[in-house]
């Protein structure tokens, strides 16, 4: 079946580390996104990709890091410059049309 | 810009009982509209969404929603609930010269009491 796959599921970080979060899609989908989701806010876009080896800022780029080196993978490296790095987080793709998007079934990141 | 409210964060509604969420929305140009459920610690799942054409939109699960030009508006609904409907619901919005990226509400969450 075609759809979005995110690992790990659950991630746990020390202080100062990078960690990378892997999003792999298999929709023969063009675009693809991060989203950060906290209690209360909704979701809120990080990076996206409308095209191999290309990528844009979202509305909270800061302390985060992407590369879309082929059509299926768009992974996520949170840095150590990202404050307040714990939240969940959501993957998507659509096709160029827009009518929507696929989500993954998120990883949630925990600094300890 | 589209921007997105969700007029209720919290709705407890009594199993069997019809439930509506509210949702407006601010854009100057035609957009397209979406509802999605998120169950607890899972990803977003499509209920339905408007394109254009009927204003009423039939979805998943037993859910509709009704686009209201004049109000911006696209409110969810759902005659009877079950207790699996209790999830977060999220609104959203998309059009061509934001490249359809969607923006979100900030959600409702649904709790269905028997």
């Amino acid at each position: 079946d075609g759809g979005i796959t995110q690992s790990p599921k659950y991630l746990f970080r020390k202080e100062g580390q990078n960690v990378t979060l892997s999003c792999e899609q298999n929709l023969n989908h063009d675009a693809m996104y991060w989203y950060r989701q906290d209690p209360g806010q909704g979701l809120r876009l990080i990076y996206y990709s409308q095209i191999v080896n290309d990528f844009q800022k979202g509305d909270i780029a800061e302390g985060y890091s992407v590369s879309r080196e082929k059509k299926e993978s768009f992974p996520l490296t949170v840095t150590s410059a990202q404050k307040n790095p714990t939240a969940f987080y959501l993957c998507a793709s659509s096709d160029r049309v827009g009518y929507g998007y696929t989500f993954g079934s998120g990883t949630r990141l925990t600094v300890v | 810009a589209q921007s997105v409210t969700q007029l209720d964060s919290q709705v407890p509604v009594f199993e069997e009982a019809p439930v509506e969420l509210r949702c407006n929305y601010s854009s100057s140009v035609s957009v397209y509209l979406f509802w999605y459920v998120q169950y607890p610690n899972q990803g977003l799942q499509l209920l339905l969404k408007y394109l254009s054409g009927s204003t009423l939109v039939k979805g998943i699960n037993g859910f509709e929603a009704e686009f209201n030009k004049s109000q911006t508006s696209f409110h969810l609904r759902k005659p009877s609930v079950h207790i699996s409907d209790t999830a977060e619901y999220f609104c959203a919005v998309s059009h061509r010269s934001n490249d359809y990226k969607l923006s979100f509400g900030a959600g409702t969450t649904v709790t269905v009491r028997a």
